[in-house]
């Protein structure tokens, strides 16, 4: 069956540092992954996607993944971190041959310190 | 583009009241979902839409749910009745095409007292 895990459940990290979310992800198929950022009380937000070809995609606000295959892995980086980056954060796998419904992890909260 | 417009953004009601969540997808978007997000269980999907017509309803949990879209801008998630367990952030999406992720509405948080 299809699943996104999302090891950490909540990371802190200070400002201005780097930081690297992880996701992993289980798909019979070559999947399509997303990164999707949440601030409380708000809906969910893309931040970048991966469907083929370039294996390190950009995205919005700084944000970049990594997609490796061997690793089943599609990590989320972003080298210096702002306050305004703390939100959660959801990986997500997309069924291509099912409608392109999404499946999500579990979310990863980021806390930034100043 | 307004986005994904949801209505009401809170709902406050009593257990065994009909509730009724409307949404209204992006125009020219032929996809639409329901999502619920709790803190135990995460984004669950509900149900989807293809060209208005229901494609995959598995995730609805029980038969009081139901969901209706009856053209290209308008759909509803009604619960009748509701009970104190389905209080969740209910999240409409729509996407064009698959594979092209979702735009989200901002969601209505149901609390069923």
């Amino acid at each position: 069956a299809q699943s996104v895990t999302q090891p950490d459940i909540h990371i802190t990290v200070s400002e201005g540092a780097s930081l690297e979310l992880r996701c992993n992800y289980s798909y019979g198929a070559t999947p399509y992954l997303f990164w999707y950022v949440q601030s409380p009380g708000q809906g969910l937000q893309l931040l970048l996607k991966y469907f083929s070809g370039d294996t390190l995609v950009q995205g919005i606000k700084g944000f970049e993944a990594e997609f490796k295959r061997s690793q089943s892995s599609f990590n989320l980086r972003k080298p210096s971190v702002h306050w305004s980056d703390a939100a959660e954060y959801f990986c997500a796998v997309g069924l291509y041959n099912q409608g392109g419904k999404l499946i999500f992890g579990q979310g990863t909260e980021l806390s930034v310190k100043p | 583009d307004a986005g994904v417009i949801q209505s009401p953004r809170h709902e406050v009601t009593e257990m065994g009241q009909e509730v009724t969540l409307r949404c209204k997808p992006i125009s020219g978007h032929d996809y639409l979902f329901w999502y619920r997000q709790t803190m135990m269980r995460g984004l669950e999907l509900l149900i989807y839409f293809n060209n208005n017509v229901p494609i995959d309803d598995s995730g609805m949990p029980e038969d009081r749910f139901s969901a209706k879209m009856p053209n290209a801008s308008f759909s509803t998630l009604k619960i009748q009745p509701s009970e104190p367990r389905d209080s969740a952030v209910y999240f409409c999406a729509s996407s064009l095409g698959t594979g092209n992720g979702y735009t989200f509405g901002s969601g209505t948080r149901l609390t069923v007292v």
